[in-house]
């Protein structure tokens, strides 16, 4: 069964450098959920999706963050001029047609800034 | 102002005993609270939930307990098993039309065999 995919699995940038995370949702899911994991910390949430629509991005930390969803399934992450401060475990989730449905998470993308 | 707490940063039990991980959350407006499991390298794993208007869920091994009063959960895990060391984090939601949901810091499980 497919679960949450999320690509690339790591991503080294140099800093300054653009980059953009992938998620695919289990097949169906209307809800998409973006968070952010430091190092010895627990997931922050960064923005959500109820299909297309982007109903929620309170949580990026700045405008260099900008999170899509243009045919209301699979998702991208872009981060513009890369900081150091933006090293981290990125993490996707869905939930089915509910959003208080449980979330189901994807592996994540590890992202190193140099 | 960290809302949801997981105090304790590791955990160490033999084969076959308990395991008690706890959480404490200071926002009175959570109505709903969810217990994951994160293997390295892997995105964190739903365990069990439960809702408010409960104070206990149970799921095999597994039982979640609610204390409204003391803003208090804790998970049960009985008997442990060596693959449930992993990390343990707690999640909390609430609130009309709140979604996102608040992790504590996690609790490093270690069972040994």
């Amino acid at each position: 069964g497919a679960g949450v995919s999320q690509s690339p699995r790591y991503k080294v940038a140099k800093r300054g450098q653009d980059v953009a995370l992938r998620c695919d949702p289990i097949s169906g899911h209307v809800s998409l959920f973006w968070y952010q994991q430091a190092l010895g910390q627990g997931p922050e949430f960064l923005t959500y999706f109820q299909n297309e629509a982007q109903l929620d991005k309170s949580g990026l930390p700045s405008d260099r963050f900008f999170a899509e969803r243009p045919e209301g399934s699979v998702s991208t992450l872009k981060i513009q001029r890369t900081q150091q401060e933006d090293s981290a475990v990125y993490l996707c989730a869905s939930s089915s047609a509910n959003y208080e449905e449980t979330q189901y998470f994807g592996p994540g993308t590890r992202l190193l800034v140099l | 102002d960290q809302q949801v707490k997981q105090n304790s940063p590791s955990l160490s039990v033999q084969e076959g005993r308990i395991s008690i991980l706890n959480c404490d959350y200071t926002n009175s407006m959570f109505d709903y609270f969810l217990w994951y499991k994160k293997y390295p390298a892997e995105g964190p794993t739903f365990l069990i939930s439960i809702s408010s208007i409960k104070d206990k869920n149970e799921d095999g091994r597994f039982t979640v307990f609610l204390n409204k009063s003391a803003k208090h959960l804790s998970l049960h895990i009985v008997p442990s098993q060596p693959g449930d060391s992993a990390v343990y984090f707690c999640a909390a939601s609430g609130g009309s039309g709140t979604y996102k949901y608040i992790f504590g810091t996690g609790t490093r499980l270690k069972v040994l065999a």
